[in-house]
Formats: structure tokens, sequence, C-alpha cells
């Protein structure tokens, strides 16, 4: 299996804030990575596929990056409605794994 | 718009069957990859496996030896059982459409809203 570790795995931040969280696949994986995020109680959203691209009404201070083995998810300007967790994902293999997820939390 | 609806038992015995069945409304089950996810509580996501219409299926091979994922082409539906059940497969457990990307794989784009299946005698 492809293992997908993120980092951190838990991030305490404010509002207005810059927030980067990290993913590393264990082996290169291309860009066939994606994001998600899940609100308490919800059901995951996908926020970005292929290492980059957002999908539609996704708010354009979510940005991605990277590409092999390590990959970004940037918020460039944390607004009250992010807290969540966040989950990426490898589509490199057809045995798709995730990673641990990344809990954001209101400073 | 397309909806996925998750259906089944909620409680399951340790050793049995756990067994979940996906309904698809507003496309055919034909266009895509189907895949089954699930979560622990307040743990991450696991990917358990997915379904093709022609019947072709892969799995994680964690869970390879439990798992058969199946499909009703009159019904719209895909379904998951999961044999031999303990405390450690209580989890929510999530269907979801796998749609491929221009370029760089696949992502899971629409979910179902999740089913809680609790293993307990």
């Amino acid at each position: 299996d492809i293992q997908m570790t993120q980092s951190p795995s838990s991030l305490s931040a404010s509002v207005g804030d810059r927030v980067t969280i990290t993913c590393r696949a264990s082996q290169a994986i291309s860009r066939n990575l994606n994001w998600y995020q899940q609100k308490p109680g919800k059901v995951p959203d996908l926020l970005i596929s292929g290492a980059s691209s957002l999908q539609s009404g996704v708010p354009s201070r979510f940005s991605g990056s990277g590409s092999g083995t390590d990959f970004t998810l940037t918020i460039s300007s944390l607004q009250p409605e992010d807290f969540a967790t966040y989950y990426c994902q490898q589509s490199f293999s057809t045995l798709y794994t995730f990673g641990q997820g990344t809990k954001l939390e209101i400073k | 718009q397309v909806q996925l609806q998750e259906s089944g038992p909620r409680l399951v015995k340790p050793s049995e069957t756990l067994s979940l069945s996906c309904t698809v409304s507003g496309d055919s089950i034909k266009n895509y990859y189907w895949s089954w996810i699930r979560q622990p509580p307040g743990k991450g996501l696991e990917w358990i496996g997915y379904i093709f219409y022609t019947g072709s299926t892969t799995y994680s091979p964690s869970l390879r030896s439990r798992v058969a994922i199946s499909l009703d082409m009159s019904k719209n539906q895909f379904s998951l059982k999961l044999s031999s059940v303990t405390a450690a497969d209580t989890a929510v457990y999530y269907c979801a459409r796998e749609v491929p990307l221009v370029e760089f794989g696949v992502a899971f784009d629409l979910w179902g809203q999740g089913t809680k299946v609790t293993v307990s005698s």
C-alpha cells in the first residue's frame, strides 16, 4: 500500500491566519492527490483534486500544491467555517489510501 | 441531482456479516466506479473497495479476506458485505462515487450521508 502521512495531526489557529497542512506519500504519486474537508457530523467534501485543482464553489483562499511525494494544502486567511478536519487521499494506486487527517481548531 | 443513500442494519452481532446497500438516484450506475469507505468513531477515513458495473472489484488488502462488493443493475444499487465482524468494524459506512479526473487519477466527488453500524452482542 501507499502510506499517506499528514502533519500536523492537529493545529490551533485564529481567524485570518495563514495555515499550511502537509501530506507526504510513501512513494511518488505524481499529482494523484486529493484533499477533503470534513466538519463534525458531516460527510467529507472534495476540496481539491489533482493536487491543485479547486472544485467548483470552493473559496479561492484554499490552494493546493506539490507533486511526487510532498503536497501542501494552504488556507490563506482562515474563516470561521474553515475549522474542520482535512484529509489527503491518493489515487495513483488503485488501492486508494487516506492520510490520518489534520484537525484544525480555533485558537 | 445525483444522490446516494445507504441502507441496512445498524446493529450487527460479533462474528456475523455486515450488509449494506447504496441506492444511486439521478444517474445510471453504469457510468462510474463506486466505492465503500468507512470511518470508526473519532478516527479517519478508510477506503474499503470499489466496483464497476461490469462487476470488476478491487478491495483494500487489509479487508480483502472478509469483503465482497456486488451490484444490482435492476435496482441501480451496489452492496457491501463484511464477514466475521468484530467491535473494530464499528464505524460510519459511506458509499461514494469516483469521478475520473482529466489527469491524475480519480476523486470521490459524491458521498452518501453515511450509516453508523455498531458491532455488539
